[in-house]
Formats: C-alpha cells, sequence, structure tokens
C-alpha cells in the first residue's frame, strides 16, 4: 500500500518568516494530495489540496507545490504568524478525492512571537 | 447543519468490554471513514464506506466493526477492547460522486481510554 513520509517531525520559526514541511509518497499512481491543519484538541481541517495534474496551488499565504517525479510534495507558508502554530499533516490518495487517505505522522509547527 | 457528529466525546473502557462510537452526518455525504489518531503516528485509516450497505477495511481493521444502514449514520464497534485501543478516534465524511470527491469533513473525535 501507500506510505506518506513527512519531515520535519517538529519546526520553530520566527514570526513574518517562511515554514516548509516536506512529504515523500511511495505510489506513483496516488494523484490527490491534501493538507490538514489540527489545532490543540481541536479536529483536523483541510487547508489546500492539490491534484496530479497541478505543479502548483496557492492561497494567500499558504501554497503546495508537488513534483510527480522525484514524488514528494511541500507546503509552504510565508508571512508566518502565531495562529499558524499547529500540527500540519500531509496525506495522499490513489482515488483522485479524500478517500482512502494515507497520512504522514505529522509536523508541529511553532511560530515565535 | 451540524456536519460530522460524534458521540460519547470521552469514554473509557476496561479491557475485554465492547462498545459502540457513534458517528453521524447531516450532509448527505456518500463517503464516510474512520481513523485512529495515535501521538507520533498520523491518523489511520480503520474502516470505510462508499455508501449505505458498502463497507470496507482500511489500514488497520483489527478488532474493529463497523456497518452502514443508512447515508447519515457509521458507527464503529469495538468487539473486546484492548489498552492497544487506546486512541483518539476521528469519523469523517466526504462528498460528491464515488468517481470524484471533495473535501473531507471531520468529526470532533471521541477520546477512548481502555484500562
Amino acid at each position: 500500500g501507500e506510505n506518506v513520509e513527512q519531515h520535519p517531525s517538529t519546526l520553530s520559526v520566527q514570526e513574518g518568516d517562511s515554514a516548509v514541511i516536506k512529504c515523500t509518497y511511495s505510489d506513483s499512481a496516488s494523484n490527490y494530495f491534501p493538507w490538514y491543519k489540527q489545532e490543540l484538541g481541536k479536529r483536523p481541517q483541510l487547508i489546500i489540496d492539490i491534484r496530479s495534474n497541478v505543479g502548483e496551488k496557492k492561497d494567500q499565504r499558504i501554497a503546495v507545490t508537488l513534483n510527480k517525479t522525484a514524488k514528494h510534495f511541500s507546503l509552504h507558508i510565508t508571512e508566518t504568524q502565531p495562529e499558524d502554530s499547529a500540527v500540519y499533516f500531509c496525506a495522499a490518495s490513489l482515488s483522485g478525492s479524500a478517500r482512502q487517505l494515507t497520512f504522514g505522522s505529522g509536523t508541529q509547527l511553532t511560530v515565535l512571537p | 447543519n451540524a456536519g460530522v457528529t460524534q458521540t460519547p466525546k470521552f469514554q473509557v473502557l476496561k479491557t475485554g468490554q465492547s462498545m459502540t462510537l457513534q458517528c453521524a452526518q447531516d450532509m448527505n455525504h456518500e463517503y464516510m471513514s474512520w481513523y485512529r489518531q495515535d501521538p507520533g503516528m498520523g491518523l489511520r485509516l480503520i474502516h470505510y464506506s462508499v455508501g449505505a450497505g458498502i463497507t470496507d477495511q482500511g489500514e488497520v481493521p483489527n478488532g474493529y466493526n463497523v456497518s452502514r444502514s443508512t447515508t447519515e449514520d457509521f458507527p464503529l464497534r469495538l468487539l473486546s477492547a484492548a489498552p492497544s485501543q487506546t486512541s483518539v478516534y476521528f469519523c469523517a465524511s466526504t462528498g460528491f460522486g464515488l468517481a470524484g470527491g471533495g473535501e473531507q469533513f471531520f468529526g470532533p473525535g471521541t477520546r477512548l481510554t481502555v484500562l
């Protein structure tokens, strides 16, 4: 089955700096890659996703890039703010949608004021 | 529109006890799933359903049963609880057709402790 590895497991940045989280996947047929943000004690919430026919997608301060050849995708957060502090999860799916997702192990992002 | 709801929020069981975690959604989504979340391991898929009467196993199905008698409800049953099942359980639902997919919505979670 699919395997998703996520790095780093913890990341601290100064407010205003950028943060980058990387994930690699094992199955070249995977075609849907969402990112979720989970605040402490809360449920995961989708923040951005990308499909395999697109190389990059942006939404305000958040962007995701996909390299199908290397089988990795990354989350980029610019101008970080304290409210960006949370655990971020990447995931991959063969279904082209948010079904049968395989998740990475998560990255604890701390934005220092 | 309540989205995805789960009950209970917290539960403590003794080894060998059985129980059912409830999940319901009011968005008329076909696809529903159960995950468990353990520290350092992300979310792992337990079981999923693509519609009423249809269920299938995910990555970690052992020790759990599911059924899907209606579109709205997708209960998860622990047959004989073990300490290894101590975890936070999330139910989720995803809309649109079987071939496509929209956003996955998670429930608030159930924190289960097995002593």
